[in-house]
C-alpha cells in the first residue's frame, strides 16, 4: 500500500453495539487524526495522535476513543453507537501535528447507526 | 466550521474563470489550506498559504490577506472535472485545523 487505508469501506450498525473503525499509513507520518463529515458542516475533529504513544481529544471526542500503540495504526472505537454518530468517518495523517504540513486522507468509512 | 465562511455553492461554466473566497478569524492565525473533495471522495491537497500574496500552481492560484482575514481560490479555463468541493481551512493559535463547511462548485458545459 502506498498512503493512508481505513476499513470497513461501509458499515451498518444497530444502535448500542461496539464498533471499531481501522486506519493504517505506510507514510511513517508522525501525526494522525480522526474526523467525521456530516453534510452542511466542515471536518470535525474527533481525536487525533502527534505522536505513537499520544492521543489527544478534538471538537467532538464524546463516545469515541483511540488509542496509539504504534506510528502506522490508528484505530477509532465507538464503545456503544448511537444514532447521531451517524457520519463519514475520514482518517488522516501528516508529518507533524503543528498543521503546517498538508494532510493526506484515507478514502472514508461510511457508517450508518440504526 | 468554527469561525471559517465561505459560500455554500457555486456554479461556473465550463472553460471560464472562478474565485471561491474564504473569510476567517485573524488573531493567532498560523496560515490557510485549500482541499478539494470530490463527491464520495477524500479531500485532497492543493494549497497552503501563510504569507500575503498569490502563489499560483498550474490553473489554481491561492491569495492571502492577512490583515483582512480573507483568501481567495481561483480556478481557471475550468474543466468538467473540476465539479467539487474546495474546502477552507485555518491553522489558529494552537496550531489546529478549524475547516470551513466547503463550497461546491458545479461546472456547466
Amino acid at each position: 500500500i502506498a498512503g493512508i487505508t481505513q476499513a470497513p469501506t461501509s458499515q451498518i450498525l444497530a444502535a448500542g453495539r461496539r464498533m471499531t473503525l481501522r486506519c493504517t499509513q505506510d507514510m511513517r507520518h508522525n501525526a494522525m487524526y480522526w474526523y467525521r463529515q456530516d453534510l452542511g458542516l466542515g471536518l470535525r475533529l474527533i481525536h487525533y495522535s502527534n505522536t505513537a504513544g499520544t492521543t489527544g481529544k478534538g471538537e467532538v471526542p464524546d463516545g469515541y476513543s483511540v488509542s496509539r500503540a504504534n506510528t502506522d495504526d490508528f484505530p477509532l472505537t465507538l464503545a456503544s453507537a448511537v444514532p447521531s454518530q451517524t457520519s463519514v468517518y475520514f482518517c488522516a495523517s501528516s508529518e507533524t501535528g503543528i498543521n503546517t504540513h498538508e494532510q493526506f486522507f484515507g478514502p472514508g468509512t461510511r457508517l450508518t447507526v440504526l | 466550521g468554527q469561525n471559517i465562511d465561505q459560500p455554500t455553492e457555486m456554479t461556473a461554466t465550463e472553460g471560464a474563470i472562478v474565485q471561491i473566497n474564504c473569510t476567517y478569524q485573524t488573531s493567532g492565525f498560523n496560515g490557510l489550506f485549500w482541499y478539494q473533495q470530490h463527491a464520495g471522495e477524500a479531500p485532497t491537497f492543493l494549497s497552503y498559504n501563510v504569507l500575503d500574496g498569490l502563489e499560483e500552481k498550474g490553473r489554481f492560484s491561492s491569495f492571502l490577506s492577512r490583515s483582512k482575514g480573507y483568501s481567495y481560490l481561483l480556478l481557471k479555463e475550468l474543466q468538467m472535472k473540476d465539479s467539487a468541493s474546495y474546502l477552507c481551512a485555518e491553522v489558529d493559535s494552537n496550531y489546529q485545523l478549524i475547516w470551513g463547511a466547503g463550497t461546491k462548485l458545479i461546472i456547466k458545459p
